[in-house]
Order: structure tokens, then sequence, then C-alpha cells
């Protein structure tokens, strides 16, 4: 069984661009979830899709958004890109039915620059 | 090779040893306490959960402790191996959240041979 699969792995951006990373959770599982890992704050909760709706979201700004597709696969966009947005950027899948075992992908490693 | 009652970022112990590794929780609230484990380059890995009506739960290996009455959390790692040495989180989820999961501060573990 495929794990959850993220791409790309790395990333460099400019400052003022915008960047759309992928998901691909396991098969069956419909929730997704998107965290940004950094060393200063630790793991964060992004937002959280399920069934193509957005059924959380965590204290971001708003040029952090997301969407789902009917085949679960997800999407995260940043626009207008900081300094501040370096992180490593991680997505997890779980089923509906068991939402304390997230299981995570390897993320992407944005560079803001 | 234990550190008890207080959460501290990093932990060595010696390979056979027993580890705990602590947690301090925010939420009351929340209906489950979860650890985490993150090796390096990698994104993070399910270990154990408790629902928060619980003050035990055995896994392989493992076991975690819950005390409500000081909100505190730990993990026991029996028989401490190479293969543990990882970065541990712990994480809170409420069942009105969806698969959001709020993590903790990280415990760098690394198990001397």
């Amino acid at each position: 069984k495929a794990g959850v699969t993220q791409t790309p792995r790395y990333l460099i951006k400019t400052r003022g661009q915008q960047v759309t990373l992928s998901c691909s959770p396991i098969s069956g599982h419909r929730s997704v979830s998107w965290y940004q890992q950094t060393p200063g704050q630790g793991l964060q909760f992004l937002f959280e899709y399920f069934s193509e709706t957005q059924r959380n979201k965590g204290n971001f700004p708003g040029r952090f958004s997301g969407r789902q597709f009917s085949n679960s696969r997800s999407e995260m966009n940043v626009s207008t890109l900081e300094l501040g947005d370096s992180a490593l950027y991680l997505c997890a899948s779980s089923l509906a039915t068991r939402n304390t075992e997230a299981f995570f992908g390897q993320g992407t490693r944005l560079t803001v620059v | 090779g234990e550190s008890v009652g207080l959460h501290l970022p990093t932990l060595s112990v010696q390979e056979g040893d027993n580890s705990i590794i602590n947690c301090a929780y925010s939420n009351s609230a929340s209906d489950y306490f979860i650890w985490y484990k993150q090796e390096s380059g990698k994104g993070p890995q399910f270990i154990i959960d408790i629902r928060s009506n619980m003050d035990k739960r055995q896994g392989q290996r493992v076991t975690v402790l819950l005390n409500k009455t000081v909100k505190h959390l730990s993990l026991q790692i029996a028989a401490t191996q190479p293969g543990d040495s990882a970065v541990y989180f712990c994480a809170e989820n409420k069942e009105t959240s969806g698969s959001r999961l709020t993590f903790g501060e990280g415990t760098q573990l690394t198990v001397n041979p």
C-alpha cells in the first residue's frame, strides 16, 4: 500500500512569488491535513480537508490556502511568499474513523530567498 | 536514562535502558492524546494514543501514561534500541475538530550503543 506522497520534495522560491504543493493521500483516506514545521514554532496545523471541504483551519494568514479534489488529492498554495514561510510543509492523511492516527508524507522543504 | 515530570528538549540513554519522555498539555477538553515519532528526513509517525478517560495504555514496548490532574502525559519505551533515536512529539486531538492535531514541543531521544 503506497504511503502519502508529497511533491516536490524541495523548492526554492523568491520573495513575492507564489507556490503550490501537492499531496496524494493513502488510498481510501478522505481526510488530508497540512502542517508547517519550523525549528522555532514546531509543528503547526494549517488546515484539514475532508471530502473536498475545508473542515478545519489553523491560525495562518489568508496567503495560505488549499483545496482537495474528488480523488482526495490535495494542494496547498502560498501566495506572496515571505522569508518566514521557509519551512517543511507536511501533509497527513487519515481515515475518517481514526482521526488520531495520521500518516505523514516526507514533506516539501520550501526555501524562500 | 530517565526524565520524570519535566519536559526536556533532549534525552540521552544507553541501549537497553528504559526511556521516559514527558509532555505537558494545555487543553483539558482534548479527547485524545497521542505520541508521534519523527526520524531525520521523515514525517512524523504514529506510535500510540490514549483516550482522555483512560490513564494508561500499553503497546509494543511502549506505555503511555496520562495524568489529567496535572495535565501531564508520558511515553515510556522499554529496552530502548538505537532505532528508537528520533524526535518524539506529543499531540492532542478533539473529536469535534476532525483530524486536527495540536503538537507539543519535541524531545530528541538519542540512544547510545
